[in-house]
This record gives C-alpha cells, structure tokens and sequence, in this order.
C-alpha cells in the first residue's frame, strides 16, 4: 500500500523548543517538498528536495532546517527562530519527471 | 499582487447543482496546472492536472485551461454532499524546481 504518512497528526510544544516532524514515502518518488498552509491561504513552500543529500530553500525557509539522507524520509525541523511556528504543515513528493504531486496527510503544529 | 488568484468562497449550491471554480495566473511561465480537494484538516487530495489548453473530463469532473487569457476553471456536475470541502488550484512552471504555487482555496458546501 503505498504513499506517504507524516507523524504525528498533532504536535504541541512549548515557545523556544525545537521539533521536527516526520515525512515518508513507499512511492520511490525522487523529489520531496515541505509546505506550510495558514487558515485562509494557499500552500507555501518552506523546502525541497530533488534528490538524495541535496535539499533547497522555498520561499519560506527562515526558522526551518531539512536532511535528505535517505529517498524514503524527509523530516523538517522547525526551529526556535521561526517567529510563527503554528500552522498546517504538509509533506509531498513526486515522481520522476512527471509535475503533480502528491500529498500526506499533514501535521499541525501548535505552539504556545 | 499573488501569482495566482482564487476567489475564497465559500460557495454554497443545492445537491445536484452545477460547480464552477475559478482560478487566475498571471505568469506566463505556467504551464502544468491541477485541482486538489482537501478536507476539513486533512491533505490535499490530486482531482485533476492538465498541461494543454482546453478540456479535461474525469466522471463529474471537468478541467478546462485557457493559456490566452490566463484562467482555470473546474466543473462539477451533480454535486454531492460530499464535494464539500475546499478546492485548491495549483500550477507550476516545466524547468527549475517544479514547486507548485497554489490559489487560497475555494470552500465548497453542497446542500443536501
């Protein structure tokens, strides 16, 4: 049964705490990507990943921070620095040369 | 002003209505376009995706690109209770990092 999963479903932390949140796919997909949805907005890419130990910033990227060690798994660490943390955080990939992607089923964060 | 603009609903229809969802780009550059239906705190789901200009039939739905005038429709035919949920149009450009820029979302309700 393929596709991509993303734990946990809902994340709490405290302001200042680091926490990452994880993202894999069974797809064998190349490219991965991180997005972030606001009530009211669009998705907004924080970062992708085109291949294996290569990774690269969106367009919103500050306060976040990636590894793409393994094809399966691209985790996403939202740092203490990122000014707004809570939000719907969503993880996608897509295969080979091909343009639609595909989606998890999203984290939310809160921060407090 | 956004690359790509979609009205924010919502939108409220009776059963069995005819949809249409909008969107507009301004970028020339796009060339790829889709439809994601997302769910109440779940992620996106692929509806559509088209490349070319014209028509795009998939059951109820309908996909229509019009590259001259920069516009995007999807229809929905026979709307059901369960097309409620938000309808996100999403495009990218063929090269560089294949990132999608999505519309805000339009909030569907079909009325049983």
């Amino acid at each position: 049964d393929g596709g991509i999963t993303q734990s946990p479903k809902y994340l709490f932390r405290k302001e200042g705490q680091n926490v990452t949140l994880s993202c894999e796919q069974n797809l064998n997909h190349d490219a991965m990507y991180w997005y972030r949805q606001d009530p009211g907005q669009g998705l907004r890419l924080i970062y992708y990943s085109q291949i294996v130990n290569d990774f690269q910033k969106g367009d919103i990227a500050e306060g976040y921070s990636v590894s793409r060690e393994k094809k399966e798994s691209f985790p996403l660490t939202v740092t203490s620095a990122q000014k707004n943390p809570t939000a719907f955080y969503l993880c996608a990939s897509v295969d080979g040369q091909r343009f639609e992607q595909y989606f998890g089923p999203g984290t939310r964060l809160t921060v407090t | 002003q956004k690359e790509v603009e979609q009205d924010p609903g919502p939108l409220s229809v009776p059963e069995g209505a005819i949809v249409s969802l909008n969107c507009t780009y301004s970028n020339s550059a796009f060339q790829y376009f889709m439809w994601y239906r997302q769910y109440s705190r779940k992620g996106p789901e692929l509806l559509m995706y088209t490349y070319s200009s014209g028509n795009k039939e998939d059951g109820r739905f309908t996909a229509q690109v019009d590259k001259s005038s920069k516009y995007i429709s999807l229809f929905i035919r026979d709307s059901q209770p369960s097309d409620s949920a938000t309808y996100l149009c999403a495009m990218n450009r063929l090269a560089g990092r294949r990132a999608l820029t999505f519309g805000s979302g339009t909030r569907l309700q079909v009325q049983p």
